[in-house]
C-alpha cells in the first residue's frame, strides 16, 4: 500500500533550469495538494486540485504550475528555478469521505543554486 | 483571513513530565482542527482531529472556541514523543489546511 509517492527525493537545480516534481497516490482520493516548507516555517499551500482537470492556486503559487490529467497524478512544474524556490516540497491527498484527513508524501528536497 | 499560531518553536521536557503544545487559531467560520506529527525520518501524519474527540498515543486536544485554542496535551511525556508537531485548520473549499509553524518537542531522559 504505497499511499502518496513523491519523486525525486532530492534535486539540485541551477538558476533558470526547469523541472517537474512528481506526485502519485493510489488511494483514489479526489483532493491533492502541493506544499512547500521553508526552514522554521509551516507548510504553505502552493496549488491544489479537487479532481482530475481542476486545479486552483493556494497561498504561494508564483513560479509554479500544475496539471491534473488523472486522479492519481499531480505533478508540480518549476519553469525558471530561482534560489527562493529552495525548499522542501510535500504532496498530499485527501478525500471528504476519509474525514478530511490529508496523507502526505515523504517530500522532495530541492536546492536552487 | 485564517491563521494558526504556535508560539513555541521548541519545547523541551523531561520524561514523565506533562506536555502542552499550544495552538491558537483565527477563523471566521466553524473551525475544524487537526494535529499532525512528523517523527524523525518519517513523513507527516495525522495525530488527531478535534471532531474525533479521541486520545491518540496518550495525547488529547480540546477545542476551546472562546479562547480560539486547540492545545495538545499529554500527562506523561515519553521519549518516543520527540517529534515536530503541527497544528492545522481546515478552511474553505477543496479541503485546504492552514498550518502553524510547528513546535519541536524534545523529551529528555
Amino acid at each position: 500500500n504505497a499511499g502518496v509517492t513523491q519523486t525525486p527525493k532530492f534535486r539540485i537545480l541551477k538558476i533558470g533550469q526547469s523541472m517537474t516534481l512528481q506526485c502519485a497516490q493510489d488511494m483514489n482520493h479526489n483532493y491533492m495538494y502541493w506544499y512547500r516548507q521553508d526552514p522554521g516555517m509551516g507548510l504553505k499551500l502552493i496549488y491544489y486540485s479537487v479532481g482530475a482537470g481542476i486545479t486552483d492556486k493556494g497561498e504561494v503559487p508564483n513560479g509554479y504550475n500544475v496539471s491534473r490529467s488523472t486522479t492519481e497524478d499531480f505533478p508540480l512544474r518549476l519553469e525558471l528555478a530561482a534560489p527562493s524556490q529552495t525548499s522542501v516540497y510535500f504532496c498530499a491527498s485527501s478525500n471528504r469521505e476519509g474525514k478530511n484527513i490529508q496523507y502526505f508524501g515523504a517530500g522532495t528536497r530541492l536546492s536552487v543554486l | 483571513a485564517q491563521r494558526v499560531t504556535q508560539p513555541e518553536k521548541l519545547l523541551s521536557v523531561f520524561k514523565g513530565a506533562p506536555v502542552e503544545l499550544k495552538c491558537n487559531y483565527s477563523y471566521s467560520g466553524s473551525p475544524e482542527l487537526f494535529w499532525y506529527v512528523q517523527y524523525s525520518r518519517q513523513r507527516l501524519q495525522l495525530l488527531l482531529r478535534h471532531i474525533s474527540r479521541e486520545s491518540i498515543k496518550g495525547f488529547t486536544a480540546d477545542l476551546n472556541k472562546g479562547e480560539t485554542s486547540f492545545h495538545l496535551k499529554k500527562p506523561f511525556a515519553q521519549e518516543e514523543d520527540s517529534a515536530m508537531y503541527y497544528c492545522a485548520l481546515l478552511t474553505g473549499g477543496g479541503n485546504k489546511l492552514t498550518f502553524g509553524t510547528g513546535t519541536q518537542l524534545k523529551v529528555e531522559l
